[in-house]
């Protein structure tokens, strides 16, 4: 079985700061990938960054950054420069082994405060 | 298209009532996925279809579910005598190949907007 754990509800940060939103996953298979996706009011999720586990070098998208520790099994997200529009609802999900579905984690709802 | 387009954007039905719900998926795309996320929570996996094909259906949950993909483009997510508890956004979610092995890359889906049920 798969499983996404994401510990954080909510999460404040300040306007031009950076954040990390916590992602911990759980799966026996060794081939997995790992996605973050951000949720605004509108409803549309927006794919962000993506982790495989064989990836060597952690990923970077613009001001967005994946802190991937396998040994501890996580995925933290970083957002470096916050900006009031990345307040959202952000989703960590994984898809592994043989699965063709992404299993999501419940989500942290991020706020940027001006 | 350009998006992934689901429609209605907001439905409310009745309890018992029958509701289809249509997504576009992404011109030329042959994965497209059904999710369904209840109020607060991730997407939680419905149904996949390969072009025509349905080639899971496990996450569906209940025979009052059912989805469809006749021509491998145009989708539609159908309940049958809904209930309070169907209440949520369902979410359809397209990309241009087949899950495959994820060596080969990130395979990334599109989400619609979703269309939100609301069953009273």
């Amino acid at each position: 079985a798969q499983k996404i754990t994401q510990t954080q509800p909510g999460m404040f940060v300040q306007e031009k700061e950076a954040v990390t939103l916590d992602c911990t996953y759980d799966t026996s298979d060794q081939s997995y990938g790992l996605f973050w996706y951000k949720q605004p009011s509108s409803g549309e999720m927006i794919f962000l960054i993506y982790q495989g586990s064989y990836d060597e070098q952690n990923a970077t998208e613009g001001r967005y950054s994946l802190n991937f520790q396998k040994a501890r099994k996580s995925a933290n997200l970083v957002i470096s420069a916050s900006q009031l529009g990345d307040s959202a609802m952000y989703f960590c999900a994984m898809r592994a082994g043989s699965a063709r579905q992404l299993t999501f984690g419940s989500g942290t709802q991020l706020t940027v405060l001006p | 298209g350009a998006g992934v387009s689901q429609s209605p954007r907001y439905k409310v039905a009745k309890r018992g009532q029958d509701v289809a719900l249509r997504c576009d998926p992404i011109s030329g795309h042959v994965s497209l996925f059904w999710y369904q996320q209840a109020l607060g929570q991730g997407p939680e996996f419905l149904t996949y279809f390969q072009n025509e094909a349905q080639l899971d259906k496990s996450g569906l949950p209940s025979d009052r579910f059912f989805a469809e993909r006749p021509e491998g483009s145009v989708s539609t997510l159908k309940i049958q005598r809904t209930q309070q508890e169907d209440s949520a956004v369902y979410l359809c979610a397209s990309s241009p190949s087949p899950p495959g092995y994820l060596r080969s890359g990130a395979n990334v889906l599109t989400f619609g907007a979703g269309s939100r049920l609301t069953v009273l």
